[in-house]
């Protein structure tokens, strides 16, 4: 069955450090995206890919930075890692078009200490 | 962009007792309505969808309608059971295009005590 999984699903990292969150998809899908999630703020989009080398700033990107160099991949890389940054992650993915599901991971919980 | 709001919860309910969850949307057009849910240590899924005006969208024993007079798409169930414990989100495409991203409300815990 196609899925979409995260790696880790959960990492604790100092301030300052670089740190990579694994997306992979095999629904061939060629929209994927990086959510936040915290409490009062629902979820919040951090960026976002619309096909191979495509990456588009969502409402929250400061601070992260995403590339598609395939489809089924959308890592996710915090550059220096923040306190305010400690959240829980979802990846998700979908197929091209106004009505269609999209599919998410099961996230990755991010401390940053 | 398109917006969504929907009641602040949590939301605690007993066995068998009818379920109300509001959502209410800011859109140009009539963009497709979802709601998700969340269950405890698990990843968002889709739960039911409408994709214009007047549509109901049904699953699990969940209705919502896409009322466009009032801009509504409310989530209700008749009889809730403890295995309904979640958190809810209703969400539309932020923009009206292809590209399909969501924008999801706050998100509304629904308890259900035996």
């Amino acid at each position: 069955d196609a899925e979409i999984t995260q790696s880790p699903r959960h990492k604790i990292t100092e301030t300052g450090r670089q740190v990579t969150l694994a997306c992979h998809q095999t629904w061939n899908h060629n929209n994927m995206f990086w959510y936040r999630q915290d409490l009062g703020h629902g979820l919040r989009l951090i960026h976002y890919s619309y096909g191979v080398q495509d990456t588009n700033k969502g409402e929250v990107s400061d601070g992260y930075s995403v590339s598609r160099s395939n489809t089924e991949d959308l890592p996710l890389t915090l550059e220096s890692a923040a306190s305010s940054q400690t959240s829980v992650y979802f990846c998700a993915s979908s197929e091209q078009g106004l009505n269609t599901e999209a599919f998410f991971g099961q996230g990755t919980r991010l401390t940053v200490v | 962009g398109n917006s969504v709001t929907q009641m602040e919860g949590p939301v605690t309910l007993s066995e068998e007792a009818f379920l109300t969850i509001n959502c209410t949307y800011t859109a140009t057009g009539y963009p497709s309505l979802f709601w998700y849910v969340q269950y405890p240590g698990e990843g968002l899924q889709l739960l039911l969808k409408a994709t214009k005006a007047d549509d109901k969208g049904s699953n699990k024993g969940f209705e919502a309608t896409y009322r466009k007079e009032t801009t509504s798409f409310h989530l209700e169930k008749g009889s809730v059971q403890v295995s309904d414990s979640a958190v809810y989100f209703c969400a539309l495409p932020l923009l009206n295009n292809a590209g399909n991203m969501l924008t999801f409300g706050g998100g509304t815990r629904l308890m259900v005590k035996p």
